[in-house]
């Protein structure tokens, strides 16, 4: 079956850390660039980081710039995101994403279902 | 950066309306421009990307055009699975503000 699965969600303090995962299945996963996209309780998707196919390119949003890291790894099929140094506005559902196409000519062709972070004290 | 405006935020309409959101970039994209469904609790859905080209599997009433800075979503008859939130993307950095589609 085609789908991604996150997991890895959960209720911390600011300041901590968390890592959530991404299951990739059905595909190809080697092959496309990935991204994490979130959306805060009552607002839009906001794009938070993506990385290439091959790993060798990582981009992040200035919102988690220094504090989020990207990863993955093509032989389980996984992708990642290390969250550290967590504030209250990181609360969010974050979704994996497929990209399909070129940067500039590309979308996200496939979502995952989402796994909520929520970041209180 | 390249910043992407919705137009309306929200709207009511009925099953049967046309429907046109609109979608205004900030600077010139050319046709670098997507849209997506999302209603809540789901995945969003891909559908339309590069402004124009209809995702295999989204239904026909749905339709995309422009280019430059200005771009729209059209639903040509609104049924009652099109109640949603809808997003424009630019690239993958930008995402509109969306458009909330209510039941009149």
């Amino acid at each position: 079956q085609v789908q991604l699965v996150e997991s890895g969600g959960d209720v911390v303090q600011p300041g901590r850390s968390l890592r959530l995962s991404c299951a990739a299945s059905g595909f190809t996963f080697s092959a496309y660039g990935m991204h994490w996209v979130r959306q805060a309780p009552g607002k839009g998707l906001e794009w938070v980081a993506l990385i290439s196919y091959d790993a060798n390119n990582k981009e992040y949003a200035d919102s988690v710039q220094g504090r989020f890291t990207i990863s993955r790894d093509n032989s389980q099929k996984m992708l990642y995101l290390q969250m550290s140094s967590l504030r209250t506005e990181d609360t969010a559902l974050y979704f994996c994403a497929r990209w399909n196409g070129d940067d500039s000519r590309g979308a996200v062709d496939m979502w995952g279902q989402g796994t909520m972070v929520t970041v209180s004290s | 950066d390249i910043q992407m405006t919705q137009s309306p935020s929200s709207l009511s309409a009925s099953v049967g309306d046309r429907v046109t959101i609109s979608c205004r970039a900030s600077q010139t994209i050319s046709t670098s421009l997507n849209w997506y469904q999302h209603k809540p609790g789901k995945a969003p859905k891909l559908l339309i990307y590069v402004a124009s080209n209809l995702q295999s599997g989204v239904p026909s009433r749905f339709s995309g055009s422009g280019s430059g800075t200005d771009f729209t979503l059209t639903i040509s008859s609104l049924q009652p699975e099109d109640f949603a939130t809808y997003y424009c993307q630019h690239s993958y950095r930008a995402f509109g503000g969306g458009t909330k589609v209510e039941i009149k």
